[in-house]
């Protein structure tokens, strides 16, 4: 069974500075993905970044960056000089083998608040 | 470029009546389609998901329904609707790659009286 575990509810980071989401997961597939997505408060969620479990290379995509573990099963979000358009939920999220099928598996969510 | 649409956006329905929600995706072909369901305050819980016109495969019971009459449309039904069927519905397409990523419509807020 796929578990993804956000364990922070709530962050807040000043404007401009960085701030790391928290993700671990439980997995036995060989092969998975892991996804971060963001959710502003219209409800769209919207894809940020990708990371393959053979990936050897950190996923980067702008200002964000996945800080992926493999031994540790950690794939924590960087954001880096936040701003204020990054408040929102942000959902850790991995795509594995369940039942015979790809099913994704969402965490319970991390809502970052950044201050003026 | 691929978008997905859903509509109605929000929809306040009393208990018992029926509900019909629609998903549309332009710009790609046989895509993956899925539809998920958001608590309040909660995470994305996978209702149903297909993988071609007519397949549809269910991931929890309950008393909703998926169909995929078109490549590109998915539409989830009630014929009763219950109050626990209160929630944000959101539906998304993938193209099935390595890496399946997952493209979200903009949700269905759907509030049963």
């Amino acid at each position: 069974a796929q578990k993804i575990t956000q364990t922070q509810p709530g962050m807040f980071v000043q404007e401009k500075e960085a701030v790391t989401l928290d993700c671990t997961y439980d997995t036995s597939d060989q092969s998975y993905g892991l996804f971060w997505y963001k959710q502003p408060s219209s409800g769209e969620m919207i894809f940020l970044i990708y990371q393959g479990s053979y990936d050897e290379q950190n996923a980067t995509e702008g200002r964000y960056s996945l800080n992926f573990q493999k031994a540790r099963k950690s794939a924590n979000l960087v954001i880096s000089a936040s701003q204020l358009g990054d408040s929102a939920m942000y959902f850790c999220a991995m795509r594995g083998v369940s039942g015979g099928y790809q099913k994704v598996t969402f965490g319970t969510g991390t809502k970052l608040q950044v201050i003026p | 470029s691929q978008t997905i649409h859903q509509w109605p956006a929000t929809l306040v329905q009393p208990v018992g009546s029926p509900l019909s929600l629609e998903c549309t995706v332009e710009g790609t072909s046989n895509p993956n389609l899925y539809w998920y369901r958001q608590a309040a305050g909660r995470g994305l819980q996978l209702l149903f998901y297909s993988v071609g016109i007519g397949q549809i495969s269910s991931e929890v019971p309950q008393n909703l329904s998926a169909s995929r009459p078109q490549d590109r449309q998915f539409i989830l039904s009630s014929k009763k609707l219950l109050l626990s069927d209160s929630g944000f519905y959101l539906c998304a397409w993938s193209l099935g790659t390595s890496t399946d990523t997952q493209y979200f419509g903009p949700g269905t807020r759907l509030t049963v009286l």
